[in-house]
């Protein structure tokens, strides 16, 4: 089954850009829409963006001016950047497919999720 | 940002029959989008258990079950047992600002 797996550095410092990775394994990153999510501590999960394997992208409108996902299809990844961070992005980060059903979406699977540190 | 509102714990004894609601707005629930449920268990991540407001993945026990009415959703655990015990978060999608996915505040749901 398709299982996902982030990488990337665990500290990031305030101003500069968070950059993650995230490899499919065990199918094609063709067909499907791939997102990243967040979660702070103790919050609920926030999502940030999806894009497809076209490169077709969208954005949560709260994080829209700093986000930018990428894809490489011919790697089977896709990528994360959010720029101008503070410790508020400090988060745990998921990758997520965007599995959809007839006009029913949902996210699955996840990926075990990157803990990422804003800190000088 | 969470534009879900959930309550923050609900608690009961093995066996037990809980609720927890997700109220949304006309954006959101309202808005005729359906809603989602995840189980989170501590350090791992959020794993579908209900979907299509009121359908459960194959694998996840009937005791979980869903519903959703006008602006608010909930998820219903009937006999209660421990390994139910994890964070709880619905999901939708708000049709404002161009649309974008959404999540609830969750609730940590405790096994007495």
């Amino acid at each position: 089954q398709v299982q996902l797996q982030e990488s990337g550095p665990g500290l990031v410092k305030p101003s500069e850009t968070l950059s993650l990775t995230c490899t499919v394994s065990g199918g094609s990153i063709s067909n499907y829409h791939w997102c990243w999510i967040r979660q702070s501590p103790g919050k609920g999960p926030e999502w940030i963006g999806f894009i497809y394997h076209s490169g077709t992208t969208k954005y949560n409108p709260s994080l829209k001016s700093r986000v930018t996902i990428s894809v490489d299809t011919s790697k089977n990844q896709f990528a994360l950047k959010l720029s101008s961070v503070t410790p508020a992005d400090t988060a745990m980060y998921y990758c997520a497919r965007l599995y959809s059903s007839g006009s029913v979406l949902w996210f699955d699977p996840w990926g075990q999720g990157t803990l990422v540190t804003v800190s000088s | 940002q969470s534009v879900l509102t959930q309550p923050p714990s609900v608690s009961g004894a093995p066996g037990q029959r809980l609720t927890i609601s997700c109220t949304g707005s006309s954006s959101n629930i309202g808005a005729l989008n359906d809603v989602k449920w995840y189980q989170q268990l501590p350090g791992k991540a959020p794993k579908l258990i209900i979907y299509d407001n009121t359908y459960r993945p194959s694998g996840v026990p009937d005791r979980f079950s869903g519903s959703k009415s006008g602006t608010s959703a909930s998820l219903a655990i009937s006999g209660l047992q421990a390994e139910d015990e994890a964070d709880y978060y619905c999901q939708s999608y708000d049709s404002s600002l161009g649309g974008f996915y959404v999540f609830g505040t969750g609730t940590k749901v405790t096994v007495l």
